[in-house]
This record gives C-alpha cells, sequence and structure tokens, in this order.
C-alpha cells in the first residue's frame, strides 16, 4: 500500500529557530518524495524533490530533506526560520498513477 | 520553469449554476493533468485524472455528471461543475507536469480556484 503520514498537524516555533517538519512513507519500490508548501488561499509550491542519489536534497528558501531508506522518512529541515514561512506544508510521494499526499503540517512562526 | 495558470480565481455564484474552471500549462504540453478538491485545513483530495484526447479516469465516489472534465489540447483542461450546490463550494486545484522532460518530472499546481455557492 502506498502512504504518506505526517505526525504533526500543527507545528509553532519562534522566527529564528530551527525546524523539522517529520513525513514517513510507505511504498513498495524506491519512492520519488517531495515537498511542497502552501500558503492560504494559494496553490501549492515545490520546495524539493527527491528521486534517486543524493539522499541530503536541497530546495529553495534554504530548505533541505534526508531521505532515509531504513526509517522510510523524508523529514525537511530549516536551521532558521523566518515569518513568511508560516504555511501549510505537505510531504507527497509519487505514487504508481498519482501522487499520494501526507495530511499536512501546519507551521506557525512566534514572532 | 514550468508554469501552470488556473482561472478564476475566485467565483461565487446562484445555486443552480454551472462553473467552468479552467487549467493551462503555460510553457510545456500536458498529455495528463490532474484536478483536486481541497476541504479546508485538509489535504488535497484527487478527484479525476484529466487525458488529453480521452474520457477522464475518476476516483471513486466522484460523480462524472456533475464534474465534467474536457481536455481537449496538450495545455487546456477544464472543470465545470454542474448546476452547483452549496455542497459544491470548495478550493479546486489542477496540477500538471512536464513529461517532455522526463518522467521524473515534479507536479506543478495551478493557484487555485476558491467556489462558493450561495
Amino acid at each position: 500500500a502506498q502512504s504518506v503520514t505526517q505526525p504533526d498537524i500543527h507545528i509553532t516555533v519562534s522566527e529564528g529557530a530551527s525546524l523539522e517538519l517529520r513525513c514517513n512513507y510507505s511504498y513498495g519500490a524506491t519512492p520519488y518524495l517531495f515537498w511542497y508548501v502552501q500558503s492560504p488561499g494559494q496553490g501549492l509550491q515545490l520546495l524539493l524533490k527527491y528521486f534517486s542519489g543524493d539522499t541530503l536534497v536541497q530546495g529553495i528558501k534554504g530548505f533541505e530533506a534526508e531521505f532515509k531508506r531504513s526509517q522510510s522518512s523524508f523529514n525537511l529541515r530549516k536551521p532558521s526560520v523566518h515569518w513568511s514561512d508560516a504555511a501549510e506544508y505537505f510531504c507527497v510521494l509519487q505514487g504508481a498513477q498519482k501522487l499520494v499526499f501526507g495530511q499536512g503540517t501546519r507551521l506557525t512562526i512566534n514572532p | 520553469g514550468a508554469v501552470v495558470s488556473q482561472h478564476p480565481s475566485w467565483v461565487i455564484c446562484k445555486s443552480g449554476t454551472s462553473v467552468k474552471i479552467e487549467c493551462r500549462s503555460l510553457d510545456f504540453q500536458a498529455t495528463t493533468m490532474f484536478w483536486y478538491r481541497q476541504f479546508p485545513k485538509q489535504s488535497l483530495m484527487l478527484m479525476a485524472t484529466s487525458n488529453e484526447g480521452s474520457k477522464a479516469t475518476y476516483e471513486q465516489g466522484v460523480e462524472k455528471d456533475k464534474f465534467l472534465i474536457n481536455h481537449a489540447s496538450l495545455t487546456l483542461s477544464t472543470l465545470t461543475v454542474t448546476s452547483a450546490h452549496p455542497e459544491d463550494s470548495s478550493f479546486y486545484i489542477c496540477s500538471a507536469s512536464n513529461r517532455g522532460q522526463g518522467a521524473d518530472q515534479p507536479q506543478h499546481f495551478g493557484d487555485g480556484t476558491r467556489l462558493s455557492i450561495l
């Protein structure tokens, strides 16, 4: 079965603090994985993607993610968050025919 | 980079009206596009896969006569919500990928359409 789990529905961090958003997946083959960000009332913007190769992937806006096959995880990280990072974040798996979405994690930034 | 344009961004209409939403790939050809529905504070739910030149493939539970999809060209797919009712109010998002550059291309999403039925 194909699935993506984001354990944290809502996370609040202070501006300037580090961030890690968790993502676990279930897939029978090597997965294609993505992180997307959605601001309120907007579509989804691609932050980064993993297809193969280096397991540490760099994305836009200072984000990175690490693919760990042994843990079936693809956690998103940022060393220092900015107020503009407040948004909804989706971990997404490219399944055989379609995308499989995590439930999303809403990130709130405290000033 | 690949861009997907969705129009309109917001529509408010009376119950019983049919509403058409357009999804365009601006700088690439998309043989397949996807239509999603998103309820407040929830993830995206795939409604259907739009295939250029053939019938759309609908997900289980999605009424194909209610949500008409047409993919008449390689750059345009339309979703028509027929005889819309308040329960159809939602945020609709389309996506497409530039498979012409390889099978590993990510999906690019439109900015979504907020549909409000009065």
